[in-house]
C-alpha cells in the first residue's frame, strides 16, 4: 500500500492478557517509530527503530512493553499482562532517515483494556 | 528542558472565519518545526515544515510563521471550513539524537456552521 498501515484497528482485551500490535511502514522507510496517545493527551514516544535495531527504547513505560522489527520492515509492539492504564491509541510512523524527513503516521490501533 | 507548549487547548469558530494557533518551544538546538493536522480517528498528517531561516510558509489556507529568536510559531487558518475541525499538533525537532522530536499536546479546533 501507499501509506503506513496498522492492525488491528481496534483491540479490546481483558486485564492481564498479552496483545500484539502490528505496523507496516512505507516501503523504503528505514526509520520507524511507535507512539502512544491517551485520550486528550499529546503523543508519547515509545521506541524508535533504524533498520532492525532500536537505538532508543527510552520511552517504553515498563518491561511489559517490547517491540521488534524484522527485515527492516514490519514492526510488532507487544504489551504483556495488560493493565487498564495501557488503554490508548498506539500510533506507528515511518520516515526516511534524518530529522528533516516527514514522519508518515498510520491510523493507529485503539487498545481498550477492560 | 525541551518542551513544546500550544495554545489555546481548544477553539470553536464559525465557518468562514479565520483563526490563529500558537506554539512556543524551548527545544535546543533547533532543527525544524512542523505543524500536523490530526483528524479524529486518524494519524497526524504534516501541513508545513520550517527550518531556522524560514519565517513564513503557506499550504493553501494554512500559513505557518516562525520566529526563531523568540521560539514561537503560529498556524493561521483562513476562511475556515467544516473539514478543518481537527487537532493541530506542533512538533519541534532537535538537530541531533536518535529520537529528536518533541510534540505539543495540540489545539482542538472545532468549526461550526
Amino acid at each position: 500500500g501507499a501509506g503506513v498501515s496498522q492492525s488491528p484497528s481496534n483491540k479490546v482485551t481483558e486485564k492481564g492478557k498479552d496483545v500484539e500490535l502490528r505496523c507496516d511502514p512505507i516501503s523504503g522507510h528505514t526509520a520507524l517509530y511507535w507512539y502512544r496517545q491517551s485520550l486528550g493527551q499529546g503523543l508519547e514516544f515509545l521506541i524508535y527503530f533504524q533498520g532492525n535495531s532500536a537505538p532508543d527504547k527510552s520511552g517504553l513505560p515498563s518491561d511489559r512493553f517490547s517491540a521488534e522489527r524484522t527485515g527492516g520492515s514490519v514492526s510488532t509492539l507487544t504489551i504483556q499482562r495488560t493493565q487498564q492504564e495501557d488503554s490508548a491509541v498506539y500510533l506507528c510512523a515511518s520516515s526516511l532517515s534524518g530529522s528533516y524527513n516527514e514522519q508518515f503516521f498510520g491510523p493507529g490501533t485503539r487498545l481498550t483494556v477492560l | 528542558k525541551n518542551q513544546v507548549e500550544q495554545s489555546p487547548q481548544s477553539l470553536i469558530i464559525l465557518e468562514g472565519k479565520n483563526c490563529t494557533l500558537q506554539c512556543n518551544y524551548t527545544v535546543s538546538p533547533f532543527s525544524n518545526l512542523r505543524w500536523y493536522k490530526q483528524d479524529t480517528g486518524r494519524g497526524p498528517v504534516s501541513l508545513t515544515i520550517m527550518t531556522f531561516s524560514e519565517n513564513t510558509k503557506s499550504n493553501g489556507r494554512y500559513t505557518a510563521t516562525l520566529d526563531a529568536d523568540t521560539k514561537q510559531s503560529s498556524l493561521h487558518i483562513t476562511a475556515s471550513q467544516l473539514s478543518d475541525s481537527a487537532s493541530y499538533i506542533c512538533v519541534v525537532s532537535l538537530q541531533t539524537g536518535a529520537n529528536n522530536l518533541f510534540f505539543g499536546t495540540g489545539t482542538r479546533l472545532t468549526v461550526i456552521p
